[in-house]
């Protein structure tokens, strides 16, 4: 079946280590996003990809970084300067930009929590 | 600050019921989009409705955006327990790529 794969699931990091949670989709779509979720606060946008080898910072870029070599994967790394990384993480993708075209599809998430 | 702000944060219904909930948001947009987010799990897509459209259907979904006002409306009809969930409302905004997400509506349908 298509669809977004995010792993892990739940994944546990020490301070100071970095970390890279996975985002593949096989839906063909250009774009590719990651959000951050917090309690009470809704989605953020984290980075957004619209073409391979592309990427944007959205609101919430620093401490992150990203890499889009191919149009299936779009991995996103939790630097250790990222001052308060425990959060769940949401990969999604678009046949275009969202706004335009329309809904995101989105992976079913990743929960890091830094010990 | 996020684009799209629901109310109420939070609404405890009867199985049968209808559910009600809004977005207000401060830019111009491009559409607007509900979606409903099951206890630790990703995002659902419900619906999309256009910058030029008053109202949309599908199933027992109603949504409504009054641009004016700048606020759209989710409607969800005869309740089950099966939509209990968050609901977010999304703005694709006139800025490339974007889409704001609001803090979302916590829905309980009592059985």
């Amino acid at each position: 079946d298509g669809g977004i794969t995010q792993s892990p699931k739940y994944l546990f990091r020490k301070e100071g280590q970095n970390v890279t949670l996975s985002c593949e989709q096989n839906l063909n779509h250009d774009a590719m996003y990651w959000y951050r979720q917090d309690p009470g606060q809704g989605l953020r946008l984290i980075y957004y990809s619209q073409i391979v080898n592309d990427f944007q910072k959205g609101d919430i870029a620093e401490g992150y970084s990203v890499s889009r070599e191919k149009k299936e994967s779009f991995p996103l790394t939790v630097t250790s300067a990222q001052k308060n990384p425990t959060a769940f993480y949401l990969c999604a993708s678009s046949i275009g930009l969202a706004r335009n075209t329309g809904e995101l599809f989105f992976g079913e998430g990743s929960r890091l929590t830094v010990l | 600050s996020q684009q799209g702000e629901e109310d109420p944060q939070a609404l405890s219904i009867q199985e049968g019921e209808n559910a009600t909930m809004n977005c207000s948001y401060k830019t111009s947009i491009n559409n607007l989009q509900w979606y409903r987010q099951n206890s630790g799990r990703g995002l659902v897509h419900l619906i999309l409705i256009r910058s030029n459209e008053r109202e949309k259907h599908s199933g027992r979904l109603r949504v409504t955006l009054d641009t004016s006002k700048k606020s759209s409306s989710l409607l969800i009809t005869a309740s089950r327990a099966a939509d209990t969930a968050s609901y977010f409302c999304a703005t694709g905004q006139r800025s490339p790529g974007k889409l704001s997400f609001g803090a979302g509506t916590t829905v309980t349908v009592r059985a």
